[in-house]
């Protein structure tokens, strides 16, 4: 398995505060991302990174920030979370944009009451 | 907007049984590839399939890649309960992004 670790696993929080969620990788991969999944929408693009401090925007990236200060590390904040904002997320990398195949992390449940 | 259709959205079946899902887009993808996930994990892949009118084939799962690279689809021979799970199909473009089907939930009953 590629090494992968999000923190927390399960987070419940209530509506207005503000939450960041981790993503750590050992692979030293380049690209990191984070996507939430919901029923019905398969996984979505919020945020990704091409490289320590480089960032850009997902198809859904309202109300959500990120941060990569060393290449191992993917923080994803959310500023004042929603009950919208209730779903899995889940962080992925891999080597490469395009064909390069995904790696996941085994995700964060958030329940934003 | 660019859009993957995945079907069917669930799908419940016998051991034993042959069953295939599709992916079907108006647009075309420089490659498309397969996940499967499992309850509390996240998706793993399965194959990437490149070329237009490519077959790949992992042990009962076929996979095969349209002409016209914009429509998959994924059989299964002899379904197992060991196949259990949600499916997905994600079509590479470029800008860094995968469009992602919305899955199909797969149960093989004993």
């Amino acid at each position: 398995d590629a090494g992968i670790t999000q923190s927390p696993r399960h987070k419940v929080t209530e509506t207005g505060t503000p939450v960041t969620l981790r993503c750590h990788q050992t692979e030293n991969h380049r690209y990191m991302y984070w996507y939430r999944q919901d029923p019905g929408h398969g996984l979505r693009l919020i945020h990704y990174s091409y490289g320590v401090k480089d960032t850009d925007k997902g198809e859904v990236s309202d109300g959500y920030s990120v941060s990569r200060s060393k290449t191992e590390d993917f923080l994803l904040t959310l500023e004042s979370a929603t009950s919208s904002q209730t779903s899995v997320y889940f962080c992925a990398i891999s080597v490469r944009t395009e064909n390069s195949p995904l790696h996941f992390g085994n995700g964060t449940r958030l329940t934003v009451t | 907007t660019q859009l993957l259709e995945q079907s069917p959205q669930f799908l419940s079946i016998q051991e034993g049984e042959n069953l295939t899902v599709y992916c079907n887009s108006s647009s075309v993808f420089s490659s498309l590839q397969w996940y499967r996930q499992e309850p509390g994990e996240g998706p793993v892949l399965l194959v990437t399939v490149v070329t237009g009118g490519e077959v790949k084939k992992l042990k009962r799962l076929t996979f095969q890649f349209g002409d016209a690279r914009k429509d998959s689809s994924l059989h299964i021979t002899a379904a197992q309960t060991g196949d259990t799970g949600l499916y997905l199909c994600a079509g590479a473009v470029s800008n860094y992004q995968l469009i992602w089907g919305a899955g199909t939930k797969l149960i093989i009953k004993p």
